[in-house]
């Protein structure tokens, strides 16, 4: 059964700090990995990896993939509260189109 | 451009109705997609809609359906509804479907089962 693993499952950090989120999936047909950030309702999209150790960067916020180790991690450097939310990876595959989303990372940043 | 919609936000119903709820996606966009948003199961596939045509389908009880229009909304319907239907849906646009592509997310539905 296809399934995407996301830990850890909360965190809690002081404004400042760097943290790591990962995202290990299993998916047959494996296409592209999603990340979104989910505040209060609608996720909004962050980056989308389709090639392995090919790093994104969005400001503070920065993905890679890992297609033989099947994860990816997601990256916030220097965090601030604003970046307290829920975020959410997910794998696309081919063929049809089914995106299977993980349970999520709560992040919570202290001031 | 307009943004994903859904109507309604809320929505409050008992045990045994029925209730649809709409999408209307991206201007340009063709696949829809709806997820079911509970706080124990994360965001679960419900099914995935390409004009007009379901692509593909999660593990979800023949009580979830869905259609979409030739202008490319898309409705979800839950018959007989259950307390633990009680969940927040999302549906989120794409411009096309079988390959990669960004998923837009509209703001949900709220719907209380009680």
């Amino acid at each position: 059964e296809d399934k995407v693993v996301q830990s850890p499952l909360s965190l809690v950090v002081h404004e400042g700090d760097t943290v790591t989120l990962n995202c290990s999936y299993e998916v047959t047909n494996f296409r592209s990995l999603l990340w979104y950030k989910q505040e209060k309702k609608a996720p909004t999209f962050l980056f989308m990896l389709t090639s392995s150790g090919i790093e994104k960067k969005s400001g503070r916020l920065s993905s890679i993939l890992d297609k033989k180790e099947l994860f990816s991690i997601l990256n916030i450097t220097a965090t601030q509260t604003g970046d307290s939310a829920i975020y959410l990876c997910a794998a696309q595959n081919t063929g049809g189109f089914k995106t299977i989303f993980g349970a999520g990372t709560r992040l919570f940043v202290k001031a | 451009k307009a943004g994903v919609t859904q109507t309604p936000r809320y929505l409050i119903k008992t045990r045994g109705q029925q209730v649809t709820l709409s999408c209307s996606p991206i201007s340009g966009h063709r696949s829809v997609s709806w997820y079911q948003q509970t706080p124990g199961q994360g965001l679960q596939f419900l099914f995935e809609y390409f004009s007009e045509t379901q692509r593909n389908k999660g593990n979800f009880p023949g009580r979830f359906s869905g259609r979409q229009f030739s202008n490319s909304r898309s409705e979800m319907n839950v018959s007989t509804l259950e307390l633990g239907d009680s969940a927040l849906y999302l549906c989120a646009s794409s411009l096309t479907s079988g390959i990669p592509d960004t998923q837009y997310f509209g703001p949900g539905t709220r719907l209380t089962v009680l």
